[in-house]
């Protein structure tokens, strides 16, 4: 059974980093399949952020390039998401995915339960 | 950012069959890309109920349906239960290099 965990503060200031980690049992990232954040805002609108393949190869939303990292960290069977120069448009629940391989690839088959990140000073 | 657009809401009695729209363009459902769709409940995370435009994952009963045409991809919902009031939402990719969701709908049983 593949089970995805974030942690991470769940507050963060205006204009500093915030930085999320997803633990993943029952599966190896190493193993292949994409692995994703996804957002959701608190009027329910949920938002791509971007994905990583074990290699390290990443892919995100154009509109959120630059500021936001993903990395992997196989070791740990872990994979994190960093957003710098947050602002209160920030907060939302944020939850990371295993995203499929192949033909719509971005599809995500396993979800974490959520981190709910409140950007406020 | 393209988007994908949804009705809002949309409500059925028991038994009756419900449609979900989803509209995209050129750029994403009309460039060939792949339509998945969610089901989420209440302080759940979403589950995968439709992928590859028409496929179930394991688990998932025939009552729901994909299809896609042009630009447009719909969920069909056959013989609506009370289980299935959730909020619905569509994904798929565009040409920008970006997977997006459509704005979701929240179905009701009546």
């Amino acid at each position: 059974q593949v089970q995805l965990q974030e942690s991470g503060p769940g507050l963060v200031k205006p204009s500093e980093t915030l930085s999320l980690t997803c633990n993943v049992s029952g599966s190896s990232i190493s193993s292949g399949y994409y692995w994703g954040w996804i957002r959701q805002f608190p009027g329910k609108g949920l938002e791509w952020i971007g994905i990583i393949w074990h290699s390290g190869t990443t892919s995100y939303k154009p509109s959120l390039q630059g500021r936001v990292t993903i990395s992997v960290d196989t070791s740990k069977n872990q994979f994190s998401l960093t957003v710098n120069s947050v602002t209160p448009a920030d907060t939302a629940l944020y939850y990371c995915t295993r995203a499929g391989e192949g033909r719509g690839w971005y599809r995500s088959d396993y979800w974490g339960q959520g981190t709910l990140v409140t950007v406020s000073s | 950012q393209s988007e994908l657009t949804q009705p809002p809401s949309v409500s059925g009695a028991p038994g009756q069959r419900v449609t979900i729209s989803c509209t995209g363009s050129s750029s994403n459902i009309g460039a060939g890309h792949d339509v998945h769709w969610y089901q989420q409940f209440p302080g759940t995370a979403p589950k995968l109920l439709i992928y590859g435009n028409n496929n179930r994952p394991s688990g998932v009963p025939d009552r729901f349906s994909g299809s896609k045409s042009g630009t447009s991809a719909s969920l069909a919902i056959s013989d609506l239960q009370a289980e299935d009031e959730a909020d619905y939402y569509c994904q798929s990719f565009d040409n920008s290099l970006s997977a997006l969701f459509g704005t979701g709908t929240q179905v009701t049983v009546l």
